[in-house]
């Protein structure tokens, strides 16, 4: 059984673009969560989707955003990239959004903004 | 609100030799605790959990963790040290409701000396 994949593996950008980071589930997985784990900051909760709605949301100002397919695959989109936008970028997904889950994490994109 | 504290960043053992990892978390009600390790590279990878039960929980890779609601701790421990066990660890609390957001500890980085 594949396992939560993710891409780009590594993502380059400047200043002020935009990043978009996909995710897709285990086959069967309806939630998708987003981590984000920056050096000096450890790991922090971004977003969380079920079914296709945004469940819950970390305190990250709103140029970080994302969406659910419906194929339960995710994206997340970073507006107006900063230079502490740089950091490791995990998706993980669940079952169901059930808190007894245990979530399974991808290998996560790196993303490089100069 | 919850935090989880890790208190020792880098730790050095000797192959053979034992580990206890230290995890200090701080929330209202019973947690679910979990372990996590990621080698470089990689995302994060299940050691075990806590939800509830028997407080001597045990894992993969040989290793176990005894949640300790007195002390609010959850050490994570193994008899054996093996090289391949080099890699950062982390300790993360998970609230009891819908939708299981995680919140993870800075990290201990494990250094595995033959």
């Amino acid at each position: 059984e594949a396992g939560v994949t993710q891409s780009p593996t590594h993502l380059i950008k400047t200043r002020g673009q935009q990043a978009t980071l996909r995710c897709s589930p285990i086959s069967g997985h309806t939630s998708v969560y987003w981590y984000q784990q920056a050096l000096g900051l450890g790991l922090q909760f971004l977003l969380w989707y079920d079914e296709g709605e945004e469940r819950n949301r970390g305190n990250f100002p709103p140029r970080f955003s994302g969406r659910q397919f419906p194929n339960y695959s995710s994206e997340l989109n970073v507006n107006a990239l900063e230079l502490e936008d740089s950091a490791l970028y995990l998706c993980a997904s669940t079952e169901d959004g059930s808190s007894y889950n245990e979530q399974f994490f991808g290998p996560g994109t790196r993303l490089t903004v100069l | 609100a919850q935090s989880v504290t890790q208190p020792d960043i880098h730790i050095t053992v000797s192959e053979g030799a034992s580990l206890e990892l230290r995890c200090n978390y701080s929330y209202g009600a019973t947690p679910y605790l979990f372990w996590y390790v990621q080698s470089p590279g990689q995302g994060l990878q299940l050691l075990l959990k806590y939800f509830s039960g028997d407080t001597l929980v045990q894992g993969i890779k040989g290793f176990e963790a005894e949640f300790k609601r007195s002390q609010s701790s959850f050490n994570l421990r193994k008899p054996s040290v093996h090289w391949s066990d080099a890699a950062e660890y982390f300790c993360a609390v998970g609230p009891m409701e819908y939708g299981n957001k995680l919140v993870f500890g800075a990290g201990t980085i494990l250094r595995v000396k033959s």
